[in-house]
């Protein structure tokens, strides 16, 4: 398997402009999840999926903050219009059912925000 | 409250000797608990999970952890550190009940190993 494939790697983009991170979870997971991680705050969730329906989106900080999952091979994380602030590195995560299996990383997107 | 706390934000060690990374947890209930690692502008990689079996857990590239439900700890060690083990590790616990809503991290303990 080829795990939990995120892209882009990198992405550097302008304040006000829309980002789109993507994510393909390990085939046969029912669990997506996205993190952020920054040096000041660590890893936080922002939202998690279960069998492609949203269940908690209390970790989005924003309205500018939008995640989808149309099917159970593909999420959306989408940023519009972007900040400086909102540079950190993305992760998304899969995991077969309860989290008690652990989840796996994908390598994530470093998004910058100039 | 529910928390995962890593006790030390460094850790130091000189190669060939032995590592030690602390965690402790709160929680309401049984938790399972992980250790993730981190390389530079990598992605986590689990180490070892904790579910309740065995409380002695070993994971790869030699690392252990023993579950102490009297001490609320699950601390990270290896007896011979190696240069390649710099990394940052992540205490996590699902201390939710076991709903699959996410797991809490701990700050992270960076591991530096000195030659």
């Amino acid at each position: 398997d080829a795990g939990v494939i995120q892209s882009p790697r990198h992405e550097v983009t302008e304040m006000g402009q829309e980002v789109t991170l993507r994510c393909k979870p390990i085939s046969g997971h029912n669990s997506l999840f996205w993190y952020r991680q920054t040096m000041m705050r660590g890893l936080e969730l922002l939202i998690y999926f279960n069998n492609n329906v949203p269940i908690d989106d209390s970790g989005m900080p924003e309205d500018r903050f939008s995640a989808k999952m149309p099917n159970a091979s593909f999420s959306t994380l989408k940023i519009q219009p972007s900040e400086p602030r909102d540079s950190a590195v993305y992760f998304c995560a899969s995991s077969q059912g309860r989290s008690v299996y652990g989840y796996t990383f994908g390598s994530g997107t470093r998004l910058t925000v100039v | 409250a529910q928390s995962v706390t890593q006790l030390d934000s460094h850790v130091s060690v000189s190669e060939g000797t032995p590592v030690l990374l602390r965690c402790n947890y709160s929680s309401s209930y049984s938790p399972s608990l992980f250790w993730y690692v981190q390389h530079p502008n990598k992605g986590l990689q689990l180490l070892l999970k904790y579910t309740s079996a065995a409380t002695l857990v070993k994971g790869i590239n030699g690392f252990e952890a023993e579950f102490k439900k009297s001490e609320t700890s699950f601390h990270l060690t290896k007896p011979s550190a190696h240069m390649s083990d710099a990394a940052e590790y992540f205490c996590v616990a699902d201390i939710s009940g076991g709903g699959a809503d996410g797991l809490t991290f701990g700050k992270g303990t960076h591991l530096i190993i000195q030659p």
